[in-house]
């Protein structure tokens, strides 16, 4: 156990829809890092936010945001959801300065389907 | 820019060894390798930053190559419970805060 939480587990909706993946990150870490990983495929970083700030950005798609709350606790929207969204989706914290350079320690990630 | 790992697959008896390289095209701060069992989560294993230092993680090493910007994962007399996919991470020099992914090794260590 990473010591970091994901809700839900799993999530099936439609296309066109919209939906909210929740993170909480290990006690004391500031540092939350959303990744998305289709089937079979690496991992793809999205966003990285320090301490409620917005640290890094990836490929994240203009339908995708997040933010992070003064608990730092984390959440990733996804809106106008299309087929190809469909993936597993990790959250990982990290108790370094806001650096990507410390290690990461993963959630255990929200499968998303959309049908 | 992802860096390339290779091989993209290797299948291992309990014992042998295996050796996992992670390839980048741009000057690397650091390099981070993580282990994925199928339908986990990613754990990590180690961080090597730029200066070729070689670590350890029980009887898994890694070397950073600075000079060449490659990184290399050694799994020594390898158990089954190395079995999974290894991912490299990379963080660039100018890449600003983002770790980049390679495509993952699946290891395969049969009985």
């Amino acid at each position: 156990d990473s010591g970091v939480t994901q809700t839900p587990k799993h999530l099936i909706t439609a296309t066109g829809q919209r939906v909210t993946l929740r993170c909480s990150p290990r006690s004391g870490d500031l540092s939350v890092y959303w990744y998305q990983q289709s089937l079979d495929q690496g991992l793809q970083f999205l966003i990285q936010y320090y301490n409620g700030e917005e640290r890094a950005k990836g490929n994240i798609l203009e339908r995708f945001s997040a933010q992070q709350f003064p608990d730092l606790h984390s959440e990733l929207n996804l809106s106008s959801l299309e087929l190809g969204d469909s993936a597993l989706y990790f959250c990982a914290s990290s108790s370094n300065t806001g650096l990507a350079g410390g290690q990461q320690f993963f959630g255990p990630g929200t499968r998303l389907t959309v049908l | 820019q992802q860096p390339v790992q290779s091989p993209q697959a290797v299948i291992l008896r309990e014992g042998e060894d295996a050796v996992i390289n992670c390839s980048s095209s741009k000057a690397l701060y650091s390099v981070h390798w993580y282990r994925q069992k199928h339908g986990e989560a990613p754990v990590f294993l180690m961080i090597l930053l730029k200066g070729g230092e070689q670590k350890g993680h029980d009887k898994i090493s890694a070397s950073f190559n600075e000079k060449k910007q490659q990184s290399s994962l050694y799994l020594t007399a390898s158990q089954l419970s190395y079995s999974g996919t290894y991912f490299c991470g990379t963080l660039g020099e100018a890449a600003g805060n983002k770790l980049t992914f390679g495509g993952g090794t699946r290891v395969l260590v049969k009985p």
